[in-house]
């Protein structure tokens, strides 16, 4: 079955710890994204990317760094320096739009506690 | 104005009824509109594409008013299990994709 996976469901990290979250898709897509959910919010764009070895900045990307090696996964590092990391963390994929995709399909996500 | 604004509601409806709501967006250039259901704690699922004019699948139906820039949904024949929380996503032109913060909805038996 195709889809994207995300992992761990949730995560607990000591304050002032990196830790990553995994993103794998087996869709082919060649965009990927991470976003973040607070209680209460819409989604705030970290980072995406629309081919292997390229990525940018979304609204939120200060204390969040990722890599993109490989075209399947996308995983999202989430620095010390992040001052509030609790929070939801969504990936998605979807066909870059100029190759006609517009539609964003979503892993299950990642919930990180910070202790 | 804000990019993308829904009512967050929740809309507390009975069973059986049809129930709408309302996503406005401020970005006229905006290219393409969608749907995305969220159950809590879950991950968003994409309900309905919102093109031109509008489209309609099974009782639910999106609607398009690019000159008042807002996309709708209807929800005909409520069932339990369509309460969750539904987001309004809207893409730019520049491929920025903008979520609504959602609209809760509790169908009540």
């Amino acid at each position: 079955d195709g889809g994207i996976t995300q992992s761990p469901k949730y995560l607990f990290r000591k304050e002032g710890q990196n830790v990553t979250l995994s993103c794998e898709q087996n869709l082919n897509h060649d965009a990927m994204y991470w976003y973040r959910q607070d209680p209460g919010q819409g989604l705030r764009l970290i980072y995406y990317s629309q081919i292997v070895n390229d990525f940018q900045k979304g609204d939120i990307a200060e204390g969040y760094s990722v890599s993109r090696e490989k075209k399947e996964s996308f995983p999202l590092t989430v620095t010390s320096a992040q001052k509030n990391p609790t929070a939801f963390y969504l990936c998605a994929s979807s066909i870059p739009r100029d190759r006609g995709g517009d539609t964003q399909y979503f892993g299950p996500g990642t919930r990180l506690t910070v202790l | 104005r804000k990019e993308v604004e829904q009512d967050p509601g929740p809309f507390n409806v009975p069973e059986g009824a049809t129930v709408a709501f309302n996503c406005t967006y401020s970005n006229s250039a905006s290219q393409s509109f969608f749907w995305y259901r969220q159950d809590c704690r879950k991950e968003p699922k994409l309900l309905m594409s919102v093109y031109s004019s509008g489209n309609e699948d099974g009782r639910f139906t999106a609607q398009l008013n690019r000159a008042s820039q807002y996309i709708s949904l209807l929800i005909r024949d409520s069932k339990l299990s369509d309460s969750a929380t539904y987001l309004c996503v809207v893409n730019l032109r520049d491929d920025k994709i903008i979520f609504g913060k959602g609209t809760r909805l509790h169908i009540l038996p």
